[in-house]
Order: structure tokens, then C-alpha cells, then sequence
């Protein structure tokens, strides 16, 4: 069964500085991986989607890597900013019961304040 | 108007009573799911259905059940709920043309069970 564990649980930072979140998980025959926000009492909005067969992807000052072979991946913010405050999860899809389906399992998430 | 909408938003409610959430979505796409989340945890799937006539058992299907109405509509019943089903609710979508399999959310549904 994929577990997904992400570190840390929360982080709170002055604006401007560079994070890293990191999310493992312990079977590392994937399909791909994907990156969310939470915003309190809302929804997942997708931010990144990484195929299995990639390294990394881009978006903005977001920036996130896939090292399949050790089991990670991280979602490296830039110059953060108050309005990155959210919760931030990690969703890895593997292969269903079923069969030919993709079922994502999902981390806790890490909660991240950024104070101005 | 949101591509997947769920109805209530906020819940509250006794133990023992049969209560239903429902999702409906606009994007067009045959496979739905059923998530719950606690606070601190992930979201864990409840149920999951990749067209009107197919239904699958999540991880914790225990206590709830489902109806695809349409394949516009999932609906999650709770038969008798409990205290511990007290939890955030979320609906999503794929499309199964998507090789990603890229999900969408609703916006949630906050049920407490007294």
C-alpha cells in the first residue's frame, strides 16, 4: 500500500524567503504526482503536475522535482509571499484494484504561513 | 457558476440520522470520487465511480454509500451517522480521455455529527 508522508506539518516564514516542501512516498513504481494548495474552508486547487517520466515542472515561482528512484518530490516556493499562505498537499497516483485506473493516495500536507 | 458544485456546504446534524450530500459537475467527465478530511490528515477516498454503471469501494467505504443518479451526479449517503464521520467533505472529477487523470474539486461539504 503507498504511504505519503510530507515534512514538515507547518512551516511559518518571513515573507520573501525560498522554501522547499518535501513529500516521500514508499512505492516508487508511479504514474505521476501532483502538487495542491488549500486555502481554509476550500477546495484543492491544482499547481503542478509531474509524469513519472519527468524530472521537474515549472510555474511562476513555483518549481516542483521528482526523484522517483529515492521516492521524493519537492515543491520549491520562491521569494514567498503572505498570499502563499495555504495548505499545501501531495498526491501520488499509482495503478487502482480495478486495473488501468489511477487513484491518487494523498499526504497530510504541510501548513504554511507567511507573515509579512 | 463552479464546474463541480456541492450541496449543502455546511451540515449539521444528529447521530443516527440518514443523511445525503450530493455533487453534480458541468465539466463533463465520467469519473467521480468521494473524499473525506480530518484535520491534520489527507484525504482519504471514500468511493469512486469511472461511469454511471461502475462503483468502487475507496479506502474507507464503511458506513457511507453511494448513487450515481447521472453521470452528472454522485451522491454520498452517510445511513446513520456518527460522531466520528464528522469530517470535510470533497466531491471530484476526471476525465478519463485525461492520461493524467487530473481531478477537480468541489468546494467541500463541512458535516458535523452531534
Amino acid at each position: 500500500k503507498q504511504e505519503v508522508t510530507q515534512i514538515p506539518a507547518a512551516l511559518s516564514v518571513p515573507e520573501g524567503e525560498n522554501l522547499v516542501l518535501n513529500c516521500s512516498f514508499t512505492d516508487s513504481a508511479i504514474y505521476n504526482l501532483q502538487w495542491f494548495r488549500q486555502d481554509p474552508g476550500k477546495g484543492l486547487t491544482s499547481l503542478l503536475l509531474i509524469q513519472s517520466s519527468q524530472r521537474e515542472q515549472t510555474s511562476g515561482r513555483l518549481n516542483a522535482s521528482l526523484d522517483k528512484s529515492s521516492g521524493r518530490s519537492t515543491l520549491y516556493i520562491a521569494a514567498s509571499q503572505p498570499g502563499d499562505s495555504a495548505t499545501y498537499l501531495c498526491a501520488v497516483r499509482g495503478r487502482a484494484a480495478s486495473g488501468g485506473s489511477y487513484i491518487p493516495t494523498f499526504g497530510r500536507g504541510t501548513s504554511l504561513i507567511v507573515h509579512p | 457558476d463552479a464546474d463541480v458544485t456541492q450541496t449543502p456546504r455546511n451540515r449539521i446534524t444528529k447521530t443516527g440520522k440518514r443523511i445525503m450530500l450530493e455533487c453534480s459537475q458541468t465539466k463533463g467527465h465520467d469519473r467521480m470520487y468521494w473524499y473525506r478530511q480530518d484535520p491534520g490528515l489527507g484525504l482519504r477516498l471514500i468511493y469512486y465511480s469511472f461511469d454511471v454503471k461502475d462503483i468502487n469501494k475507496g479506502e474507507i467505504s464503511d458506513g457511507y454509500s453511494v448513487s450515481r443518479q447521472a453521470q452528472a451526479k454522485f451522491s454520498l449517503s452517510l445511513e446513520s451517522a456518527i460522531p466520528n464521520q464528522t469530517a470535510l467533505y470533497f466531491c471530484a472529477t476526471s476525465d478519463k480521455r485525461d492520461s493524467k487523470n487530473i481531478q477537480y474539486f468541489g468546494a467541500g461539504t463541512r458535516l458535523s455529527v452531534l
